[in-house]
């Protein structure tokens, strides 16, 4: 199985910093990765595809890099609604995995 | 408006099962591969099922393999998960999820049904 590690686990900002969270994967998933948003008590929601592509709706503060192994989620300029959890996911083999998570959190 | 409503879940005893259905509209459901994704209380995600389009393929994560069955039924656009031998390590909120295109990435989301095992 593809391990999916995630860093930091959780991550205290302020409104208008500039957040990073990684994602590691056990081997190589070329594009194959994901990122979701999830706010507490709601279904997560896709912010990124392809490692860097945004989906439709999702502000262009949010942006992804990486392939292969090694990926970045990046939020410019925090917003007092990006204070949520954040997942990465492989879709390159099955089954199919997640990250364990990224909270960030209103310092 | 894609919309997915999940239904089903519940209070289940220990070894017992259940099977939750999940409502599909705004999209054409027979198109698309689907999944269910699951998370435990407090926990992170967890895929635990996919089904093809067309239902000749389904995919299981090994903690469920063998008690859970994922099916579809396409001219009632509904997807399916049949739950056998609940455990306790089962309890959580179930999610139905369409897939972006031909990728295994989730694009859709229901609002989730919590399955809940306990005696």
């Amino acid at each position: 199985d593809i391990q999916m590690t995630q860093s930091p686990s959780s991550v205290s900002a302020s409104v208008g910093d500039r957040v990073t969270i990684t994602c590691r994967a056990s081997q190589g998933i070329s594009k194959w990765l994901a990122w979701y948003q999830q706010k507490p008590g709601k279904a997560p929601n896709l912010l990124i595809y392809g490692a860097s592509t945004l989906q439709g709706g999702v502000p262009l503060r949010f942006t992804g890099s990486g392939s292969g192994t090694d990926f970045t989620l990046t939020i410019n300029s925090l917003q007092p609604e990006d204070f949520a959890t954040y997942f990465c996911q492989q879709a390159h083999l099955f089954p199919l995995t997640f990250g364990g998570g990224t909270k960030v959190e209103i310092k | 408006e894609v919309q997915l409503l999940e239904s089903g879940g519940g209070l289940v005893q220990p070894g017992g099962s259940l099977r939750l259905s999940c409502a599909a509209s705004g999209f054409t459901f027979s198109s698309y591969a689907m999944t269910w994704v699951r998370q435990a209380p407090g926990k992170g995600l967890e895929w635990v099922s996919s089904i093809s389009a067309s239902d000749d393929s389904t995919y299981y994560a090994d903690s469920v393999k063998g008690r859970f069955t994922i099916s579809r039924d396409n001219s009632k656009s509904t997807l399916y998960l049949q739950m056998n031998s609940l455990r306790a390590g089962d309890t959580a909120i179930y999610y139905c999820v369409k897939i972006v295109g031909n990728s295994w990435i989730f694009d859709y989301w229901g609002q989730g049904t919590l399955v809940t095992v306990s005696s």
